[in-house]
């Protein structure tokens, strides 16, 4: 059962308006959530997070805002550039999933970003 | 410096080959990850190491062995692999939890692996 959802598989967006992600999870007990991009044949990149005490996080161009009780989280990016074309993943780790330090983290399945010059 | 390096970029070995896998960063992180992603799948965790010491397993099977030599190198040993283990193998690295501050994992750009 996919505790982390993206349910748009992709979207598509014109040069300098805004993109809007989102992201919806299952588990009550996630406390933190981050967003990657990937471009093809490249690792994930990470690009922003938030913990579940705040519900919005901005770092330049991008902010995520978390709804808990929505159990919802949407990645803004404003204005869109087309070097933002590229894959997006949801990532959540739960209280409790910390082993040794470590954190353990459930990704969405993605929403593939398209931004049109 | 953020960088996670992975050796090689890509790998194609036969089933009855043993090959390694090789992930290395220099941030001083104390949290090392093997990730497996599929086409058009999301990353799938296979293990974690911490503090040189593995702390989980996904129940992988053993024809996968993880290795942590130092804190800075992360191994994984391949042997008796099948077709359907053919994916993109990535490495991660993390600050360990501080308390209640979590930290980012960074991903290295990976391994393209065909099993034939």
């Amino acid at each position: 059962d996919q505790q982390v959802k993206q349910n748009s598989p992709s979207l598509s967006v014109q040069e300098g308006r805004i993109s809007i992600l989102n992201c919806d999870y299952t588990n009550s007990m996630f406390d933190y959530f981050l967003w990657y991009k990937k471009y093809p044949a490249e690792g994930p990149t990470f690009l922003i997070s938030i913990s579940s005490i705040k519900d919005k996080n901005e770092d330049g161009r991008f902010t995520v805002f978390l709804n808990k009780s929505a159990k919802h989280l949407s990645l803004h990016i404003v204005p869109s550039q087309p070097g933002d074309s590229a894959v997006y993943f949801c990532a959540a780790s739960a209280e409790g999933w910390t082993q040794g330090g470590s954190e353990k983290l459930v990704f969405g399945k993605g929403t593939k970003l398209t931004v049109n010059p | 410096d953020t960088e996670v390096t992975q050796t090689p970029k890509h790998l194609v070995m036969g089933m009855t080959n043993k090959k390694s896998l090789k992930c290395e960063q220099h941030m001083g992180h104390r949290a090392m990850y093997w990730y497996k992603q599929k086409a058009k799948k999301p990353p799938e965790l296979m293990f974690v190491y911490s503090y040189e010491k593995l702390s989980i397993n996904e129940s992988v099977p053993s024809r996968f062995s993880p290795e942590c030599p130092n804190s800075s190198l992360l191994n994984l040993h391949l042997h008796a692999l099948q077709p359907e283990d053919s994916a993109l193998y990535l490495c991660a690295s993390s600050q360990t939890k501080d308390r209640l501050i979590s930290y980012e994992q960074y991903f290295g750009p990976g391994t393209r692996l065909t099993v034939t």
